[in-house]
């Protein structure tokens, strides 16, 4: 089945040690976005890519930055994690803006 | 910000009650979307009502939306134990730009 896959589904981390997490697609969708979800919280969207353009939101700490390398993959890479940046990442794709999201399971970030 | 807000912010029904949510927003809309997510997984989409339509139906779920007070419902007829979640709107402001924005959730509780 066509799905968005993301791994981990947990990841641990030590205070300001880098963490790396991804995301891959078989829906061959052209967007795809990250979202940070803090506990009983609305999704928050960090960043999006239409293909390989590269869509920053205003309010995203550059403590945040992406990769989008093919269609498939995208990667979210937090350089020096803080203990505010525990959460559920999620990573959704849709085949154009602004229509129906499809969302991976999420990988939830423990910083320690 | 375009963040909608829901109402409630929890529910608890019997089952077999039907469940309403409430859903406002504050600027112009392409489409008002629904998504439910299950406790620590990603989000799923239900239904994507645009701005044009005024009610749309899908199984036991029926959302109407009325643009000229910026609100939408989300109505589940019959519920089930499984419907137990968190459920979202979203909306796709009408600049064209990719984005969803998500309000706050209501977490519905079905009791068995």
């Amino acid at each position: 089945d066509a799905m968005v896959i993301q791994n981990p589904r947990y990841q641990v981390t030590q205070f300001g040690k880098p963490v790396t997490l991804s995301c891959s697609q078989t829906l061959n969708h052209n967007v795809m976005y990250w979202y940070q979800q803090k506990s009983s919280q609305a999704p928050k969207l960090l960043f999006h890519y239409y293909d390989k353009d590269f869509n920053n939101e205003a309010d995203t700490p550059d403590n945040f930055q992406s990769r989008r390398p093919n269609t498939s993959f995208c990667f979210l890479d937090i350089r020096s994690p803080g203990l505010g940046d525990a959460a559920m990442y999620l990573c959704a794709t849709s085949t154009h803006g602004g229509e129906t999201q499809y969302f991976g399971p999420g990988t939830r970030l423990l910083v320690l | 910000s375009q963040q909608g807000e829901e109402d409630p912010q929890a529910l608890s029904i019997q089952e077999g009650e039907n469940a309403t949510m409430n859903c406002s927003y504050k600027t112009s809309i392409n489409n008002l979307q629904w998504y439910r997510q299950n406790s620590g997984r990603g989000l799923v989409h239900l239904i994507l009502i645009r701005s044009n339509e005024r009610e749309k139906h899908s199984g036991r779920l029926r959302v109407t939306l009325d643009t000229s007070k910026k609100s939408s419902s989300l109505l589940i007829t019959a519920s089930r134990a499984a419907d137990t979640a968190s459920y979202f709107c979203a909306t796709e402001g009408n600049f064209g730009n990719e984005k969803l924005t998500f309000g706050t959730g209501t977490r519905l509780t079905i009791i068995p």
